[in-house]
């Protein structure tokens, strides 16, 4: 598509249980990333993926969080046990593959986000 | 590490007026990307403008200019004739080579009304 399609919109999970989200880059795009906005605004970089491999998972918080992008599937976000300090709006972003090597200078495009409440 | 500031969190002018909204960042590297991405209450991330930091010519798209100062390490963005749809949260991001890989490094984000 020609837009970034995140599912679902708002999520709402108590506290412990499981969530997960979902991701599809626009086709063509070879970079998918992840982000976390918390209520103060604030962007965290949480992982990305160049095509299926992870590129960069320095953000991920290890224990509870996990990522996939597989072949011909829409990428996922899945958080275990979740806490109450992971509401937030995570946003999916893509770009195209662009530049010398791994390095890609192509901007990212930004899907409408999926809020995820905790109660 | 590469910072980004935003040093005012919240600006109000009157449309049609210009107002100018400030961005610093801090890094070592030489070649980079900076941008402007606009947040409605809608919450999309709009890209609003991008600027390569090799490039001594400012940006510009319509309304919206940028004056990138290089050895300053400042990015402030103009608009210009500022229309009530103008307003939501911007951010400006720094996009380089962090620890060998692709990131966007983003402030905390400016708070843009525009009355009429």
């Amino acid at each position: 598509g020609e837009e970034v399609a995140q599912t679902p919109k708002h999520l709402v999970r108590g506290e412990g249980q499981k969530a997960k989200l979902y991701c599809a880059p626009i086709k063509g795009h070879s970079y998918v990333f992840w982000y976390q906005q918390v209520l103060k605004n604030e962007f965290k970089f949480l992982i990305s993926f160049q095509n299926e491999n992870v590129f960069d998972e320095t953000g991920m918080p290890k224990e509870r969080f996990s990522a996939k992008c597989l072949p011909n599937s829409p990428c996922s976000l899945e958080i275990q046990a979740t806490k109450l300090e992971d509401s937030a709006v995570y946003f999916c972003a893509s770009s195209r593959l662009g530049g010398r090597g791994s390095y890609s200078n192509q901007p990212q495009h930004f899907g409408d986000g999926t809020r995820l409440s905790i109660l | 590490a590469q910072t980004v500031t935003q040093s005012q969190p919240e600006m109000s002018v009157q449309e049609a007026e210009t107002v100018t909204l400030s961005c610093t960042y801090d890094t070592s590297e030489n070649n980079y990307y900076l941008f402007w991405y606009k947040q409605p209450p809608s919450r999309q991330m709009i890209l609003v403008i991008r600027q390569e930091a090799y490039k001594q010519q400012n940006a510009t798209e319509n309304r919206f200019s940028v004056n990138f100062q290089k050895a300053a390490k400042s990015f402030s963005l103009k608009i210009s004739d500022s229309q009530l749809g103008d307003t939501a949260m911007y951010f400006c991001a720094f996009m380089g080579l962090i620890q060998g890989a692709q990131k966007l490094v983003f402030g905390q984000g400016t708070r843009l009304t525009i009355n009429p």
